[in-house]
């Protein structure tokens, strides 16, 4: 059964790049959601994606946007890298059930982004 | 505002005693809380969960324990071995609005379990 695939493992850019981040959902899984992890802290929400849209969406500005496929899997872009963008990027699927809001999130293995 | 607080940065214990791991919220609307075990270069594993209508759960060595009342939870590891040193993350969710289910995690805790 494969797990949450997430590419590239590492990446490096230059402040004012654009990057896109990609991820595979759990087989079985449609709703992907992404993290920000900084040195340091825990993971923070970036947004989610259910059906192809955007479901919610946590405090980020519009530099990242995001997208989810028919075929469930998901792509993180982030326009106009900052110096502090560089993180550890997660990418978690789960299963939606209707009326359910306690559905475990598995997580992949994540891209590190160091912006120079 | 950190709506999920982990205060203790580190935790030092012997194989095979106890480890017992804490975590504070403040958000009320919170109804379900998971833990999540990481190891370095690696994503958070998830170790066990716990939905608002109970107060404990178990799974093997792993058990959670929920007061809501004081709006803390704690994770219980009995009995440790060296495997389980790692960062452990507390998180938080519950129903949005719009259907969504956020994690809201806390700062970790490094555990370390020593031969």
């Amino acid at each position: 059964d494969a797990g949450v695939t997430q590419s590239p493992t590492h990446l490096i850019k230059t402040r004012g790049q654009q990057v896109t981040l990609r991820c595979s959902p759990k087989s079985g899984h449609d709703t992907v959601s992404w993290y920000q992890q900084a040195l340091g802290q825990g993971p923070q929400f970036i947004f989610q994606y259910y059906e192809e849209e955007e479901r919610q969406r946590g405090n980020f500005p519009d530099r990242f946007s995001g997208h989810q496929f028919p075929n469930y899997s998901s792509e993180l872009n982030v326009n106009a890298l900052l110096l502090g963008d560089s993180a550890l990027y997660l990418c978690a699927s789960s299963l939606f059930r209707q009326g359910i809001s306690t559905d475990t999130q598995y997580f992949g293995p994540g891209t590190r982004l160091t912006v120079l | 505002d950190q709506q999920v607080k982990q205060n203790s940065p580190s935790l030092s214990v012997q194989e095979g005693r106890i480890s017992i791991l804490n975590c504070d919220y403040t958000n009320s609307m919170f109804d379900y809380f998971l833990w999540y075990k990481k190891y370095p270069a690696e994503g958070p594993t998830f170790l066990i969960s716990i939905s608002s209508i109970k107060d404990k759960n178990e799974d093997g060595r792993f058990t959670v324990f929920l007061n809501k009342s004081a709006k803390h939870l704690s994770l219980h590891i009995v009995p440790s071995q060296p495997g389980d040193s790692a960062v452990y993350f507390c998180a938080a969710g519950g129903s949005s609005t719009g259907g969504g289910n956020k994690l809201t995690f806390g700062t970790g805790t490094q555990l370390k379990v020593e031969l």
